[in-house]
């Protein structure tokens, strides 16, 4: 399957606890897209790489949040002090340059926080 | 901020009927508005994209609509199968922002 990965597919944890989360894009996507998706909302943006650079990150990355891409390729999210209202579904998405708004997305980490 | 929203959250379509789902947007320098089916458990996929400077744009049983007057765009599903029961967001390309979503159910 050359889609969309992520890992785990679902995660329960305690407040407070720190969480990572980690997409593998489809290979030759040079682009990498974090959202979060509550139940009956849309996704919301997080933020995106190209290769290895984050190039924007939404307000509702707080400092707990951090992502990384570190070799352009996997990536990974990474909650700090998890709180109740983090619980959502986390999306990664991956789309090539030249078709930058036809994103491919994976099935998502489930994150209940209790 | 830049909202992108649908008019009715569900809707309900006889198998073999057009379906036609609505989206409203607000953002006028948006050069792109993308519309995805997400299916239960599953992440979103793409369906169609249609750029700024375009009013229409055909997919396989698919048709975007894209009034830039009154900021409005549409998708119409022909012959509606149950395979397309399924929430249908509409995106704005220019910052990532999606709407809410519209849940279709398709009856026998």
């Amino acid at each position: 399957d050359t889609g969309v990965s992520q890992d785990p597919r679902h995660k329960i944890t305690k407040r407070g606890q720190n969480v990572t989360f980690r997409c593998d894009p489809i290979s030759e996507h040079n682009r990498l897209y974090w959202y979060r998706q509550t139940l009956g909302q849309g996704p919301e943006f997080l933020t995106y790489f190209q290769n290895e650079a984050q190039l924007e990150k939404s307000r509702l990355l707080s400092d707990r949040f951090s992502a990384e891409r570190p070799k352009g390729s996997f990536s990974t999210l990474e909650i700090q002090r998890t709180e109740q209202g983090d619980s959502a579904m986390y999306l990664c998405a991956s789309s090539s340059w030249t078709r930058e708004y036809e994103q491919y997305f994976g099935p998502g980490t489930r994150l209940t926080v209790t | 901020g830049e909202s992108v929203g649908l008019h009715l959250p569900t809707l309900s379509v006889q198998e073999g009927d057009n379906s036609i789902i609505n989206c409203a947007y607000s953002n006028s320098a948006s050069d792109y508005f993308i519309w995805y089916k997400q299916e239960s458990g599953k992440g979103p996929q793409f369906i169609i994209d249609i750029r700024s400077n375009m009013d229409k744009r055909q997919g396989q049983r698919v048709t975007v609509l894209l009034n830039k007057t009154v900021k409005h765009l549409s998708l119409q599903i022909a012959a509606t199968q149950p395979g397309d029961s399924a929430v249908y967001f509409c995106a704005s390309g220019q910052n990532f922002v999606f709407g809410p979503g519209t849940r279709l159910s398709v009856l026998p």
